[in-house]
């Protein structure tokens, strides 16, 4: 099975501030690499697929990128709702989850 | 409007058995791949199956293959999952998931899970 590793685990942002979410893939997927987001007690929501193409209804804050092994994540400005875990998502498998707050 | 409801979850002793269900509404059940994720308690998200959208294909992460198997009915609209030789690390919430067209496991739609507890 393909192992993703997503970085940092947890982070602490100040609203309005660029959020960077990386996941690298123990070999390479292409584009097929999808972000979420969990909040407490919720199912997850799509947010990316392909790496890069934003879901529907997704606001334009967030955005990823890359191809092969490595892959990222941005919010362009931190808002107090996106106080959420992130997961990326390779081949079905999951990173290990960004638990983003707010400073 | 789109609708995952799973169902079949509970306590169940280890080694034992379960089947989960999932009855879905709102779409072409019969056009979609689907998924099975869990989410231990405190912890993150497993992939754990995926079924074609006429159930001619079916993949397994390797922590379930042979214990577990993903089926389908597209008559009833319904997404199953049955769980063999249960352990302790399989207690978790267990999402069903509808895959989007023509992006590999994307995860578009989920249901609100079904609980199962392994325990004697």
């Amino acid at each position: 099975d393909i192992q993703m590793t997503q970085s940092p685990p947890s982070l602490s942002a100040s609203v309005g501030d660029r959020v960077t979410i990386t996941c690298q893939a123990s070999q390479d997927i292409s584009i097929y690499l999808n972000w979420y987001q969990q909040k407490p007690g919720k199912a997850p929501q799509l947010l990316i697929y392909d790496a890069s193409n934003l879901h529907t209804g997704v606001p334009s804050r967030f955005s990823g990128s890359g191809s092969g092994t490595d892959f990222t994540f941005t919010i362009s400005s931190l808002q107090p709702d996106d106080i959420s875990t992130y997961y990326c998502q390779g081949h079905g498998t999951f990173g290990g989850g960004t638990k983003v707050e707010i400073k | 409007e789109v609708h995952l409801v799973e169902s079949g979850g509970g306590l169940v002793q280890p080694g034992g058995s379960l089947r989960l269900s999932c009855v879905v509404s709102g779409f072409t059940f019969s056009g979609f791949w689907m998924s099975w994720v869990r989410q231990a308690p405190g912890k993150g998200l497993e992939w754990l199956a995926n079924i074609k959208d006429d159930g001619s294909e079916k993949n397994y992460v390797d922590s379930v293959k042979g214990r577990f198997t993903i089926s389908r009915d597209n008559a009833k609209n319904s997404l199953y999952l049955q769980m063999n030789s249960l352990r302790a690390e399989d207690a978790a919430i267990y999402y069903c998931a509808r895959e989007r067209v023509a992006a590999r496991v994307a995860l578009e739609y989920w249901g609100q899970g079904t609980l199962v507890t392994v325990s004697s």
